[in-house]
């Protein structure tokens, strides 16, 4: 069954830290993988997209890292900001399938000062 | 930056009652998505469409739910008759592509529904 499982569950960190976050996927065929902040109430909103030729993306104070061959992930955050309190979700397509994308159950990050 | 708009960005229904969920998705976008996602849960999957048809949909999508693009620009999800289980954040998205890499898979911000 294709899954997405991330870990940890929960995270609270102080402001100005570093953290990374984790996320293993089953889904094959694979196309790309995405992760994804959602703030209580709100859409998820794209930080990074890979393919499975990438094994690196960044975005600002976010940069994301994929290993195709051992279908883990990791959401690395830098310099922590109060702003990044919110649910980091790993989101996986498959390849040749409709666009749906497959959700993990994401980590909650909350940033303390 | 274009966005998908979503409304109502709260709605209250009966049980029983049918409800119809809007969403205008961007323009130049040819792949529409519902998703859900009942509080405290990570976000499904309900239905895809393109080309005026559905082209996947998930074991969650029954006969109570159907969607529709009635005139080019909107695109809703009508629950027949709501239960209490169908409360949840109903998310749409958009894509320029099925595979859109750049960017372009775009959520709204979400109806959220609280059948009572």
């Amino acid at each position: 069954k294709n899954q997405v499982e991330q870990s940890p569950q929960s995270l609270i960190i102080l402001e100005g830290k570093n953290c990374t976050l984790q996320c293993n996927y089953t889904v094959s065929p694979f196309s790309n993988l995405r992760w994804y902040k959602q703030d209580t109430g709100r859409g998820p909103v794209s930080l990074t997209i890979m393919t499975f030729s990438e094994n690196t993306k960044s975005n600002g104070r976010y940069t994301a890292t994929l290993d195709a061959d051992t279908k883990q992930s990791s959401l690395h955050i830098t310099a922590s900001q109060l702003s990044d309190s919110a649910s980091y979700i790993c989101v996986v397509t498959g390849a040749g399938n409709t666009g749906k994308l497959i959700f993990g159950q994401g980590t909650t990050l909350q940033v303390k000062p | 930056e274009p966005e998908v708009t979503q409304t109502p960005s709260h709605q209250v229904t009966q049980m029983g009652q049918e409800v119809i969920l809007r969403c205008v998705p961007i323009s130049n976008h040819l792949y529409f998505y519902w998703y859900r996602q009942i509080l405290g849960q990570k976000v499904e999957f309900l239905v895809s469409f393109y080309n005026n048809e559905i082209s996947e949909k998930s074991e969650i999508f029954d006969d109570q739910f159907s969607v529709e693009r009635p005139d080019g620009s909107n695109f809703t999800l009508k629950i027949r008759s709501t239960k209490l289980e169908d409360s949840a954040m109903y998310f749409c998205a958009s894509s320029e592509t099925r595979q859109q890499m750049v960017g372009g898979y775009t959520f709204g911000s979400g109806t959220r529904l609280t059948v009572v």
